[in-house]
């Protein structure tokens, strides 16, 4: 069984500085994927980031990066120069080992989630 | 960039009641997903779609649920006698070719259940 761990259910940043949003997981594949993505007040859940086990550089996308640490199974969310538009929910989630048709590529395990409030 | 849709945004109905949940994936996307959302909890898997047929499901999709693509665009959710504990956002996925990691999700469909 998979589990994420989201210990922070609130962080504040002021607008411009870096954040980081912490992820823990536990699974017990030899390979997996690590994901985030936002839910903004709307409500509709956006992609940010994706990370492979086996990548061995940190995902980068514009101002997101993940801060993979294999060994402590953490894989943390940086945002750098936070926005106004930040402010959203975070939702770290992974998926296990691949299955032969695939489709266990969309079956994700998700946190509880991490609240961010960007002050201006 | 192309998106799923969802609609209703919002669905209110009696406790008992059969509901629909209709998804548009995207258009060149081979595989499909349900998850829920209560409010306040994490968002959870229910099931996945691929070839025409359920591939996995979890615990919580259970025989009061099914899905079906009826006419090759379209992706249902159907509950048929809903429970008070059906409450939730209810989210369709998708993506594309086996070996693709994004996950593409819709706005969501916020069910309540009277």
């Amino acid at each position: 069984a998979q589990k994420i761990t989201q210990t922070q259910p609130g962080m504040f940043v002021q607008e411009k500085e870096a954040v980081t949003l912490d992820c823990t997981y536990d699974t017990s594949d030899q390979s997996y994927g690590l994901f985030w993505y936002k839910q903004p007040s709307s409500g509709e859940m956006i992609f940010l980031i994706y990370q492979g086990s086996y990548d061995e550089q940190n995902a980068t996308e514009g101002r997101y990066s993940l801060n993979f640490q294999k060994a402590r199974k953490s894989a943390n969310l940086v945002i750098s120069a936070s926005q106004l538009g930040d402010s959203a929910m975070y939702f770290c989630a992974m998926r296990g080992i691949a299955n032969a048709g695939g489709t266990s590529y969309g079956k994700l395990t998700f946190g509880q989630g991490t609240i961010l409030t960007v002050h201006p | 960039e192309p998106e799923v849709t969802q609609t209703p945004s919002h669905q209110v109905t009696q406790m008992g009641q059969e509901v629909i949940l209709r998804c548009v994936p995207i258009s060149n996307h081979l595989y499909f997903y349900w998850y829920r959302q209560i409010l306040g909890q994490k968002v959870e898997f229910l099931v996945s779609f691929y070839n025409n047929e359920i591939s996995e499901k979890s615990e919580i999709f259970d025989d009061q649920f099914s899905v079906e693509r009826p006419d090759g665009s379209n992706f249902t959710l159907k509950i048929r006698s809903t429970k008070l504990e059906d409450s939730a956002m209810y989210f369709c996925a998708s993506k594309n070719g086996e070996g693709s990691e994004k996950l593409f999700f819709g706005s969501g469909t916020q069910l309540s259940v009277l």
